[in-house]
């Protein structure tokens, strides 16, 4: 079984839809969780991060932590073209694990107008 | 203030050959890592350090070396190159501060082997 498993898409959804985006992992040691996003021939850029198990808010997108299912999710309300990227999600162990982090494969989001 | 600045963008090698990928930071940031990311495989850690002398190896060490003689600089070595290093690769940089853990990447260096 994969720490980190992510459905790879890719998902194409008109604008202005709410975009549900999700993984599962299963090493419990995991403390931090973050979504990356990387448009095409980009770096990654964080785009939300959460400790621990709750909701986080930052305008369009909410970011979700269940650690007792052991699985994450970002929403994305309102979509817009711009949206349209690759979604990675990350976890890491911390400190303790010198903050590296263990990816998902990530999910190609396509926004059409 | 550059953050993090990898070169070169793009290279393609033959079999056998080998280079440097070179990162540069000027975040001040103590932990640093190389990952390489193949299509729909997202990314896995090739090696990282956490200060100036301090290596190890990440989840895909083999055919690749590092070293850190600096905080500022962390190059990737590859001695022989294979076609199974035809891949993207990212520096990273972390604080290391408690409680933040984001990371933050460089462009990239897209690496063909023929």
């Amino acid at each position: 079984q994969k720490e980190v498993e992510q459905d790879p898409g890719p998902l194409s959804v008109p604008e202005g839809a709410i975009v549900s985006l999700n993984c599962t992992y299963s090493n419990s040691a995991f403390q931090y969780f973050m979504w990356y996003r990387q448009y095409s021939r980009k770096g990654p850029e964080l785009l939300m991060y959460t400790y621990s198990s709750g909701n986080k808010e930052d305008g369009r997108f909410t970011a979700q932590v269940d650690k007792s299912s052991k699985y994450i999710s970002l929403f994305i309300r309102d979509s817009q073209p711009s949206d349209s990227a690759t979604y990675l999600c990350a976890m890491t162990k911390g400190r303790v694990s010198n903050y590296k982090l263990t990816f998902g494969k990530g999910t190609l989001l396509t926004v059409n107008p | 203030n550059a953050g993090v600045t990898q070169t070169p963008k793009f290279r393609i090698l033959k079999i056998g050959q080998s280079m440097t990928l070179q990162c540069a930071q000027d975040m001040n940031h103590n932990y640093m890592y190389w990952y390489r990311q193949d299509p729909g495989m997202g990314l896995k850690l090739i090696y990282y350090s956490v200060g100036a002398g301090i290596t190890d190896k990440g989840e895909v060490p083999n055919g690749y070396n590092v070293s850190r003689s600096t905080t500022e600089d962390f190059p990737l070595r590859l001695e022989l190159a294979a076609p199974s290093q035809t891949s993207v690769y990212f520096c990273a940089t972390a604080s290391g501060q408690v409680g933040n853990t984001e990371a933050f990447f460089g462009q990239g260096t897209r690496l063909t082997v023929v």
